[in-house]
């Protein structure tokens, strides 16, 4: 078990462009959260998968951000037409969700963008 | 939503024991208490969780007040890998797809040597 892989862990993109990051679970987790952190502040939920559904997003995720989880295994977030307020570090979790009240989640590394 | 308030920061030296508080007044009956550590440069970890009793595991204990309206971390002996922002988190009972970890602002903890 390697825990939560991120790819890649740092991103510098220009502003208005795409970027894509894609997180791969600890394998055989069939949930998969996507969280974004702004320095100084706690994680804030984006979106959650359950195998390959996407069954909650965040307010917080505009329509510029669209996230995937083809076959329930990895994940990819992408980011259309970056903003400067887009720069944060965008965390991937996974659980296997059979805990109910003990649901334990696992983060990875992160990915870190910063939009110029 | 119930919600919690932790210290923004503390320090600790190193070797002794820390207690983290977290207030959450606004408790349901049905909500844990989950904490969570964020290690600098790396992602959110598990640390403990209870409901009412005091809890112990290899990293930590937690303390559940009487009425459920604080709690507080112990880290028995701390060392400066212990240095780590800690979130304090009410987790609801009934687990269903809107139970989401909220996380707040946290509690930095630096360890002097």
């Amino acid at each position: 078990d390697t825990g939560v892989s991120q790819d890649p862990r740092h991103k510098i993109t220009k502003r208005g462009q795409n970027v894509t990051f894609r997180c791969d679970p600890i394998s055989e987790h069939n949930r998969l959260y996507w969280y974004r952190q702004t320095l100084g502040q706690g994680p804030e939920f984006l979106t959650y998968f359950q195998n390959e559904a996407q069954l909650e997003k965040s307010r917080l995720l505009s329509d510029r951000f669209s996230a995937e989880r083809p076959k329930g295994s990895f994940s990819t977030l992408e980011i259309q037409r970056t903003e400067q307020g887009d720069s944060a570090m965008y965390l991937c979790a996974s659980s296997d969700g059979s805990g109910g009240t003990n649901e334990k989640l696992f983060f990875g590394s992160g990915t870190q963008l910063s939009v110029l | 939503d119930a919600k919690t308030t932790q210290p923004n920061s503390m320090e600790s030296n190193e070797e002794e024991p820390v207690h983290l508080p977290c207030n959450h007044s606004t408790i349901s009956g049905t909500d844990y208490i989950h904490w969570y550590r964020q290690l600098p440069s790396q992602g959110p970890e598990y640390v403990i969780h209870g409901l009412t009793s005091n809890v112990n595991n290899r990293m930590a204990s937690l303390a559940i007040a009487e009425d459920r309206k604080s709690s507080t971390l112990i880290l028995h002996r701390a060392t400066l890998r212990d240095a780590a922002v800690y979130y304090c988190i009410l987790y609801p009972g009934a687990w269903n797809a809107g139970n989401m970890l909220t996380f707040g602002g946290g509690t930095r903890l630096m360890v002097k040597p």
